[in-house]
C-alpha cells in the first residue's frame, strides 16, 4: 500500500510554545489530507481537511487559529499547534488519499504530543 | 449528525474462535466502509473496505455490508492472540473525499 510518513512520532513541549507536525505522502500525490486527533481510549476525531493550494476546512469546534494547517504541495501538509496547552496533549494522526486512486486513505504513524 | 456506532467491548474470544465485530451507521448516503485495526499507541491500519452489499473475504477476515439495515460487520476466523487490538469501523459519510467518520472502536481480546 501507499506510504504516509508523519514526523515527529512524539514530541514534548512547554505550555505556550508551538509545535509543527509534518505529514508526507511518499509515493503518491495527495490533493487532500486529513488531520485527526485521538484522546486516550477514544476514537479518531476529524479536525480538518487540508486542501493543496487552498485553505483548510475545519470541523465544528476546532479553532483554526490554534491549529494552523498548510498544504503547500501535493505531498506535504503541516499542522502547527500554536500556544499549546496541556489539554492539547493527544495523539495526532494524518491521512492522505491518492489523488489518482479511488477509495483508500492511508494513515501516517501518528504523533504523540505531550504539553507540560 | 452523522454517526458510526460500535460496542466498545471488550469482546473476549478464545484462540481459534470466530470474532464478530459489529457497526451501524446513520448516514444512508455513505458509500464506502472501512475496518481498521489499532494497537495501543499506534496508528490505525486498514484491514479491508467494502462498498457493495454482501460479503467480502480476505484471508481470515470477512466484511459484511447490509445497506438496508445500515449495518457493517467484520468476522475474524481462527482468532489469534495477535488479533487482540481495537477495531475501528469507519464510513465515508457520502463525501467521497476520503474523509472518514469513525466509530468509537471495539476492543477485542483473544485469549490463548
Amino acid at each position: 500500500g501507499a506510504v504516509v510518513s508523519q514526523h515527529p512520532s512524539w514530541v514534548i513541549c512547554k505550555s505556550g510554545t508551538s509545535v509543527k507536525i509534518e505529514c508526507r505522502s511518499l509515493d503518491f500525490q495527495a490533493t487532500t489530507m486529513f488531520w485527526y486527533r485521538q484522546f486516550p481510549k477514544q476514537s479518531l476525531m476529524l479536525m480538518a481537511t487540508s486542501n493543496e493550494g487552498s485553505k483548510a476546512t475545519y470541523e465544528q469546534g476546532v479553532e483554526k487559529d490554534k491549529f494552523l494547517i498548510n498544504h503547500a504541495s501535493l505531498t506535504l501538509s503541516t499542522l502547527t499547534v500554536t500556544s499549546a496547552h496541556p489539554e492539547d496533549s493527544s495523539f495526532y494522526i494524518c491521512s492522505a488519499r491518492d489523488s489518482g486512486a479511488s477509495t483508500e486513505a492511508f494513515f501516517g504513524q501518528g504523533t504523540r504530543l505531550t504539553v507540560v | 449528525q452523522k454517526e458510526v456506532e460500535q460496542n466498545s467491548g471488550p469482546l473476549s474470544v478464545p484462540e481459534g474462535a470466530i470474532a464478530s465485530l459489529n457497526c451501524t451507521y446513520s448516514d444512508r448516503g455513505s458509500q464506502s466502509f472501512f475496518w481498521y485495526r489499532q494497537y495501543s499507541g499506534k496508528s490505525p491500519e486498514l484491514i479491508m473496505f467494502i462498498y457493495s452489499n454482501g460479503d467480502k473475504e480476505d484471508g481470515r477476515f470477512t466484511a459484511q455490508l447490509n445497506k438496508a439495515s445500515q449495518y457493517v460487520s467484520l468476522l475474524i476466523r481462527d482468532s489469534q492472540p495477535s488479533d487482540s487490538a481495537t477495531y475501528l469501523c469507519a464510513a465515508d459519510g457520502s463525501s467521497n473525499t476520503g474523509k472518514l467518520i469513525f466509530g468509537q472502536g471495539t476492543t477485542l481480546q483473544v485469549k490463548p
